[in-house]
């Protein structure tokens, strides 16, 4: 139990629609890190939120967003879902150190499948 | 940029027998080294890291890894396993100094452990 919470756990989307993945990070984190873990890959980096502001973000398109709150909590947002787009997107929160010590806290992920 | 190459997809192991999983990785700046375990339906979890010190660093549930900084590995071992280690497991990498926008893991393929009777 890592006190990481996603919801949902389970959608199922059509192409060209959008999806919102929320995520509620363990108390006293001040950052949230977004991951996609494509079936039988490892995660690939999103983006990751400090304090409300993006903080870092991968190789993946704008219309990948995403938003953090004043409690720390955080959504991801995408536009015009592609088929590639299904995945199980993983949240994980941490001290800003953390993201890059490893002092992660994950998620159990919402998996959304893209038809 | 750092990549990082798990050089087995899949090792099947019978129950008590030592295993190995295989990591390698490139970078052009000094890394952390990470192994994550990730159980069917759930997240990814902190097995063991190496951020200084002693080469050989020891995790949770018995593993171990071992950084060679000559042959950019950080191969991790179990001497005997248990059913209960069938899982996925994954190995990561980050710069190990601050890095604007970089502060995040790189991951692998990953390798799937499955032990048998």
């Amino acid at each position: 139990e890592t006190g990481v919470t996603q919801s949902p756990t389970h959608l199922i989307k059509t192409r060209g629609q959008q999806v919102t993945l929320r995520c509620s990070s363990q108390s006293g984190h001040n950052t949230v890190s977004w991951y996609q873990q494509a079936l039988g890959q490892g995660p690939q980096f999103i983006f990751q939120y400090y304090r409300e502001e993006e903080n870092g973000r991968g190789n993946f398109p704008p219309r990948f967003s995403g938003l953090q709150f004043p409690n720390y909590s955080s959504e991801l947002n995408v536009n015009a879902l592609e088929l590639d787009d299904s995945a199980l997107y993983l949240c994980a929160s941490s001290l800003r150190s953390g993201a890059r010590t490893g002092e992660l806290f994950f998620g159990e992920g919402s998996r959304l499948t893209v038809l | 940029a750092q990549s990082v190459t798990q050089l087995d997809s899949q090792v099947p192991v019978f129950e008590e027998a030592p295993v190995e999983l295989r990591c390698n990785y490139s970078s052009s700046v000094s890394v952390y080294l990470f192994w994550y375990v990730q159980y069917p339906n759930q997240g990814l979890q902190l097995l063991l890291k190496y951020l200084s010190g002693s080469t050989l660093v020891k995790g949770i549930n018995g593993f171990e890894a071992e950084f060679n900084k000559s042959q950019t590995s950080f191969h991790l071992r179990k001497p005997s396993v248990h059913i209960s280690d069938t899982a996925e497991y994954f190995c990561a990498v980050s710069p190990s100094t601050y890095i604007q926008g970089a502060q995040k893991l790189v991951f692998g393929q990953g390798t799937r452990l499955t032990i048998n009777p």
